[in-house]
């Protein structure tokens, strides 16, 4: 089964606003969680990452949030721009023998409107 | 452009054909990923190599091989192409060392239509 789950394949905020998405996952072995943004027809960008051994991690108007108890983490983005638009995936890694290996979620798209 | 460089970036072919993609990683990444992405669909872990080993194989069809040569580029070889294989093929690539190796970076992939 999926082991990374994004529930809600959408979102629409308003410029300026605040744009949280959302991640579960399943497995404790993950140590690593991140986000990547796509744009239609490109490829996935790595936007920012956390290892699991913290809580939080800020990079400009981004911050990733993970709840380790949970099984969730989640990308927060303050002051949302158009050009913010666009599908967020995101991915959960773990180790695999000697070397590692990323699962990602369905994405999410992200509308922000002017 | 030092990014990971993916050929083609379009190919179409008939069913039951062949095709090679082709992935070049960023300059010093050892660690060569493919996944596949079909419409609405996640991504699909396909196959990893580094150092030129396979690692981990995942959703990769018994009709796909994938090779990593001495230079690190990788080449995956299609055959007997179906229908259900018309798919965006990324490559990611990263450092192999330890955390580094999660820091994947992706091609522009490739995208095949079956027909």
């Amino acid at each position: 089964g999926q082991q990374v789950k994004q529930s809600s394949p959408s979102l629409t905020v308003q410029e300026g606003g605040i744009s949280i998405l959302n991640c579960d996952y399943e497995n404790d072995m993950f140590d690593y969680f991140a986000w990547y943004k796509k744009y239609p027809d490109n490829s996935p960008t790595l936007l920012i990452s956390v290892r699991s051994n913290v809580d939080k991690r800020e990079d400009g108007r981004l911050t990733v949030f993970l709840n380790k108890s949970g099984k969730h983490f989640s990308l927060h983005i303050t002051a949302s721009q158009p050009e913010d638009t666009a599908v967020y995936l995101c991915a959960a890694g773990r180790q695999q023998g000697t070397g590692s290996k990323l699962s990602f979620g369905k994405g999410a798209k992200l509308t922000v409107s002017p | 452009d030092s990014g990971v460089v993916q050929s083609p970036r379009h190919i179409i072919k008939e069913k039951g054909g062949r095709s090679v993609l082709t992935c070049i990683p960023i300059s010093g990444h050892s660690n060569v990923v493919w996944y596949q992405q079909t419409l609405g669909k996640e991504l699909k872990f396909l196959i990893q190599h580094y150092e030129k080993v396979e690692r981990d194989k995942g959703f990769l069809p018994s009709r796909f091989s994938v090779q990593q040569f001495d230079d690190y580029h990788s080449e995956m070889n299609m055959s007997a192409l179906e229908l259900e294989d018309s798919a965006m093929y990324f490559c990611a690539s990263s450092l192999a060392l330890g955390y580094l190796s999660y820091e994947q970076y992706f091609g522009p992939g490739t995208r095949l239509t079956v027909l």
